[in-house]
């Protein structure tokens, strides 16, 4: 079992929607939480951190961290096209910026 | 501010030759961090630098190594390269904090023949 499960997708949404997108994680160590998004050519960017438990929200992007059930989520409201890249989870127990764990990804299309 | 830049962006070696990437980070980061992507794998930790020294190791064999300089710039050298090598090489450099954002390049893309 790999330490992070990311649902492989893809993912194809009309604009508007409201996007799930979620991970599970079997090491009980991780306290970081973060969501990064990659266009394609383009290196990951950081979107949402989260520490431990707990939700968070920046505009349309909420964060939600389960460490009971060793699960997070992103929640993406009024989905637009420009949203449309890959969201990787990531997680790691000793810094937002220190020996990450990634998901493998999912590509998200939102279609005009 | 400038980003992260690494060079090469694209190169193509053949199995057995050896590869240098390099790295430099934003001004005042000194922290740098290399990860490996693949479709297979994903994005997968390689090593981490602090200081010129390292500070966190992933699970790749010994044929990956990097270091760091005094001007935190930062190289990552594949010796020996098998076909399964091909990937692309990100480098990523943060400020030493456990909440500091980590910053990545757009990834140096190498292909083994």
């Amino acid at each position: 079992q790999k330490e992070v499960e990311q649902d492989p997708g893809p993912l194809s949404v009309p604009e508007g929607a409201i996007v799930s997108l979620n991970c599970t994680y079997s090491n009980s160590a991780f306290q970081y939480f973060m969501w990064y998004r990659q266009y394609s050519r383009k290196g990951p960017e950081l979107l949402m951190y989260t520490y431990s438990s707990g939700n968070k929200e920046d505009g349309r992007f909420t964060a939600q961290v389960d460490k009971s059930s060793k699960y997070i989520s992103l929640f993406i409201r009024d989905s637009q096209p420009s949203d449309s890249a890959t969201y990787l989870c990531a997680m790691s127990p000793t810094g937002a910026n220190s020996k990450l764990t990634f998901g493998k990804g999912i590509t998200l299309s939102v279609r005009p | 501010k400038a980003g992260v830049t690494q060079t090469p962006r694209y190169l193509i070696k053949t199995r057995g030759q050896q590869v240098t990437l390099s790295c430099s980070p934003i001004s005042g980061h000194r922290s740098v961090s290399w990860y490996q992507q693949t479709p297979g794998q994903g994005l997968q930790f390689l090593f981490e630098y602090f200081s010129e020294t390292q500070r966190n190791k992933g699970n790749f064999p010994g044929r990956f190594s990097g270091r760091q300089f005094s001007n935190s710039r930062s190289e990552m050298n594949v010796s020996t390269l098998e076909l399964g090598d091909s990937a692309l090489y990100l480098c990523a450099s943060s400020m030493d904090s456990p909440t500091g954002e980590l910053f990545f390049g757009e990834g140096s893309r190498l292909t083994v023949l």
